[in-house]
């Protein structure tokens, strides 16, 4: 089956350009992650939604960064007024819920931003 | 709050020779624990996990690890390395506790095999 899908794959922006990065969850997984990683680092949590519900927005980087999931399925992450910090690849993961335990999280190819 | 400990950013092995990748946690109670690898301009794939059954655990491609609390350790080995094991390769954890499953990653130890 269909892995977890990202796009754009690249995107070049100018400094204070909106951005809309999109993900398409595997089917049926409930709980949708995204992390960002910069060059040479781990990815670092952003946010996580169960369903539509947004339970976990604490690393969200400011108040520029916004994510949703209206159905439950597709997440949009936005980012408002690009910066030069904002340069980074974007992954989402999903899987299913965890209920006695993490559940394994598939992940995207990400989305490489590179912000001029 | 928890954390994890790649030592060495870098590893460097012949082709055939163990591999060992290092990781440390601190935690009091002992947590989940994950190895990811990660392939150029691809995503995180995980190995193998660790979720307080057997402490040693064995993943694909050959991969295993050990989970030691006394060490606070869960590093990553191979018997024998290939070509096609060069990747970055990440530890991750989950506190056991709390309800929240959002893993914190380590900084990444990238693997590379010479022939």
């Amino acid at each position: 089956g269909a892995g977890v899908s990202q796009s754009p794959r690249y995107k070049v922006a100018k400094r204070g350009q909106d951005v809309a990065l999109r993900c398409d969850p595997i089917s049926g997984h409930v709980s949708l992650f995204w992390y960002q990683q910069a060059l040479g680092q781990g990815p670092e949590f952003l946010t996580y939604f169960q369903n539509e519900a947004q339970l976990d927005k604490s690393g969200l980087p400011s108040d520029r960064f916004f994510a949703e999931r209206p159905e439950g399925s597709v997440s949009t992450l936005k980012i408002q007024r690009t910066q030069q910090e904002d340069s980074a690849v974007y992954l989402c993961a999903s899987s299913l819920v965890g209920i006695q335990g993490p559940e394994t999280q598939y992940f995207g190819p990400g989305t490489r931003l590179l912000v001029l | 709050a928890q954390s994890v400990t790649q030592l060495g950013s870098h590893v460097s092995v012949s082709e055939g020779a163990l591999v060992l990748l290092r990781c440390n946690y601190s935690s009091s109670v002992p947590p989940y624990l994950f190895w990811y690898v990660q392939y150029p301009n691809q995503g995180l794939q995980l190995l193998l996990k660790y979720t307080s059954a057997a402490t040693l655990v064995k993943g694909i491609n050959g991969f295993e690890a050990e989970f030691k609390k006394s060490e606070t350790s869960f590093h990553l080995t191979k018997p024998s390395a290939h070509m096609s094991d060069a990747a970055e390769y990440f530890c991750a954890v989950i506190p056991s506790a709390g309800g929240s499953y959002i893993p914190t990653f380590g900084r990444g130890t990238s693997l590379i095999v010479h022939p």
